[in-house]
């Protein structure tokens, strides 16, 4: 049982390159979300998904997609990056709540991503 | 709108001594209550959760209460190893959407 799946490790970016962050989760979870957790702000959610077709805006969306067409994938797109997306990536999954299961979130290893 | 407010840190601490990280939040409903841990280099793993009033979760001799009346959920342990050495969020989920603390640096030495 792999859980939740991130890729790459660690990437550098120039500014204005654009890139995808993959995640994948094998626990048939519907909720997936991405975080980015920068020094003294704690994690920052920024999409999230509550089941295949359906994403919503977290707290800072701007300069990022995504998009969700099978319930293990969710990848996390930046357009064109910019110096303030230097940041580490966080992936997460859980059970919705009416799924009936526990509500905890499982997290990816993280993405850490500098831009230049 | 839902917040959680953490301790600001760092908590440094000599091995064997009582720990608790404060921890208070805003939210409207009966939110699930969690305590995550951050080893260095590494992703968030689930350290405990309650998910009503007045439960208690507990895991490697960590606890906290989920206390509604003070909105509270306070991580303690009785006696911490340097092998505790982490960054520690408190979160709360309601309906869909995980909410984070900003997370408490604990460092432990021998």
């Amino acid at each position: 049982n792999a859980g939740v799946t991130q890729t790459p490790k660690f990437q550098v970016l120039k500014t204005g390159q654009s890139m995808t962050l993959q995640c994948a989760q094998d626990m048939n979870h519907e909720y997936m979300s991405w975080y980015r957790q920068d020094p003294g702000m704690g994690l920052r959610l920024i999409h999230y998904s509550v089941g295949a077709g359906i994403t919503d805006q977290g707290e800072v969306p701007n300069g990022y997609n995504v998009s969700r067409s099978t319930t293990e994938d969710f990848p996390l797109r930046l357009l064109s990056a910019a110096p303030s997306q230097t940041s580490v990536y966080f992936c997460a999954s859980s059970y919705s709540p009416g799924q009936g299961a526990g509500t905890e979130a499982f997290f990816g290893q993280g993405t850490r991503l500098t831009v230049v | 709108g839902n917040s959680v407010t953490q301790m600001e840190g760092p908590v440094t601490l000599s091995e064997e001594a009582f720990l608790t990280i404060n921890c208070t939040y805003t939210a409207t409903g009966y939110p699930s209550l969690f305590w995550y841990v951050q080893y260095p280099g590494e992703g968030l793993q689930l350290l405990l959760k309650a998910t009503k009033a007045d439960d208690k979760g507990s895991n490697k001799g960590f606890e906290a209460t989920y206390r509604k009346e003070t909105t509270s959920f306070h991580l303690e342990k009785g006696s911490v190893q340097v092998s505790d050495s982490a960054v520690y969020f408190c979160a709360l989920r309601n309906t869909d959407k995980l909410i984070f603390g900003t997370g408490t640096r604990l460092q432990v030495f021998p």
